[in-house]
């Protein structure tokens, strides 16, 4: 599978528009990119996934260039409960496998 | 919304102690799964069983784990003989045929002393 790479952390303000990007560049042509989001104490939640162009769905918006070797997911107008550590995965087309998680993006929005 | 459940939420044993933590996957879900995550590190791949059978599995999920469907509802994972080492976070995840989504339980929490 795809290596993914993240930023560590990212800074917002309630109201913004955030922005995380996700670099894949070995992505496969049957691969999709899924973004997950975890609060503390929880388990991981499904936000979002994509193949190509733009997805949107009551949470968020990916954006995926034409090459595949990057994704953006938007998440507009944050609130404090946005604050939680946000996943980039490639998921191999092959319905059933593993997820394989990295160390993800936390997200902090203040007031 | 129908939801993966876990218990207990919370778990302390003694090293050496044998566990049982206990799932119950969305009701038409067929692949279950469970994850690990230590605390302060990443959330981990343990095993995904489908059929009634073990489809993969990773290097943490040794002789020391096991993973059983004992009823239409239930899927557990037992760990034999617990090591300081296995405290973590304990996920369960299920999966309906044909979707790449998992749905993640709450968590069983792990403290071996």
């Amino acid at each position: 599978l795809a290596k993914t790479t993240q930023p560590i952390s990212m800074d917002s303000y309630e109201g913004q528009e955030v922005n995380i990007t996700c670099s894949h560049n070995n992505i496969a042509t049957n691969d999709y990119i899924t973004w997950y989001q975890q609060f503390p104490s929880q388990g991981p939640r499904f936000i979002i996934q994509g193949y190509k162009t733009k997805v949107t769905n009551e949470v968020a918006s990916l954006f995926i260039p034409a090459d595949r070797k990057s994704s953006t997911l938007s998440l507009p107008r944050v609130s404090l409960s946005d604050t939680a550590v946000y996943y980039c995965l490639v998921v191999a087309g092959q319905a059933g496998t593993a997820l394989i998680f990295g160390k993800g993006t936390t997200l902090s929005v203040s007031s | 919304e129908p939801e993966v459940t876990q218990t207990p939420s919370h778990q302390v044993t003694q090293m050496g102690q044998e566990v049982i933590l206990r799932c119950v996957p969305i009701s038409n879900h067929l692949y279950f799964y469970w994850y690990r995550q230590i605390l302060g590190q990443k959330v981990e791949f343990l095993v995904s069983f489908y059929n009634n059978e073990i489809s993969e599995k990773s290097e943490i999920f040794d002789d020391q784990f096991s993973v059983e469907r004992p009823d239409g509802s239930n899927f557990t994972l037992k760990i034999r003989s617990t090591k300081l080492e296995d405290s973590a976070m304990y996920f369960c995840a299920s999966r309906s045929q044909g979707a790449e989504t998992q749905y993640f339980g709450p968590g069983t929490r792990l403290l071996v002393l």
